[in-house]
């Protein structure tokens, strides 16, 4: 079955510190999807990216980046020069793929928050 | 704003009630996805329907059920509700159904007392 870690439960860091989110993922299969997604205190979800398990370059989009590391299972996520408007839960995601649906498995998310 | 629509955004209600929430989908999304978020239990998948018929299925409760209509509109129907079933429901839309990102709607909150 799959599963997704994500160890750090709440992260406190001072404006303008980079900051990195850890995720472990477990699966069987060769073909998967990793996914981020940020949730806000308004409580909605929002996307930030997607990875299938074939291309392991990372990702660099503004402040935020990605590392994903097949030989160790994970898929961290970095905040550089963080701002307060990133303060939020960030969940990471796993989906098997078409043979077992489109189920996405959430981790339990970490709570970031940037202080001024 | 994802273009995903739930209502109601709160609920109140008391146990052995029956409710329904309903997610508009983005226009143009043929695939519509519930989930359920609550603090025990964390984000949990419970169905998915593509263009009108169900494509996967989580961890969804018997008492519960969903459709997802000719216009692509969903209602998921939760019956016999139980403390429990506290939490907050997301409706989530895709285009197809193949492991893209989700447009999520900002979810129904709902309290079983």
């Amino acid at each position: 079955a799959q599963k997704v870690t994500q160890a750090q439960t709440e992260i406190s860091v001072v404006e303008k510190e980079d900051v990195t989110l850890d995720c472990v993922y477990e699966t069987r299969d060769t073909t998967y999807y990793l996914f981020w997604y940020k949730q806000p205190p308004s409580g909605e979800l929002v996307f930030l990216i997607r990875r299938n398990s074939f291309d392991e370059q990372n990702e660099i989009s503004g402040r935020y980046s990605w590392n994903f590391q097949k030989s160790t299972s994970s898929f961290n996520f970095t905040i550089t020069a963080s701002q307060v408007v990133d303060s939020a839960v960030y969940f990471c995601a796993l989906s098997e793929g078409v043979s077992s649906g489109d189920k996405l498995t959430f981790g339990t998310g970490t709570r970031l928050a940037v202080r001024p | 704003d994802s273009g995903v629509t739930q209502t109601p955004k709160h609920l109140i209600t008391a146990t052995g009630q029956r409710v329904t929430l309903r997610c508009s989908p983005r226009s143009g999304d043929l695939s519509v996805y519930w989930y359920q978020q609550s603090l025990d239990q964390g984000l949990q998948f419970l169905i998915q329907y593509y263009n009108g018929e169900e494509r996967a299925k989580g961890n969804i409760l018997e008492r519960f059920s969903a459709q997802q209509f000719p216009d692509l509109h969903s209602e998921l129907n939760l019956s016999s509700l139980e403390l429990g079933d506290s939490a907050l429901y997301f409706c989530a839309s895709s285009v197809t159904a193949y492991n893209e990102k989700l447009f999520f709607g900002s979810g129904t909150q709902l309290s079983v007392l």
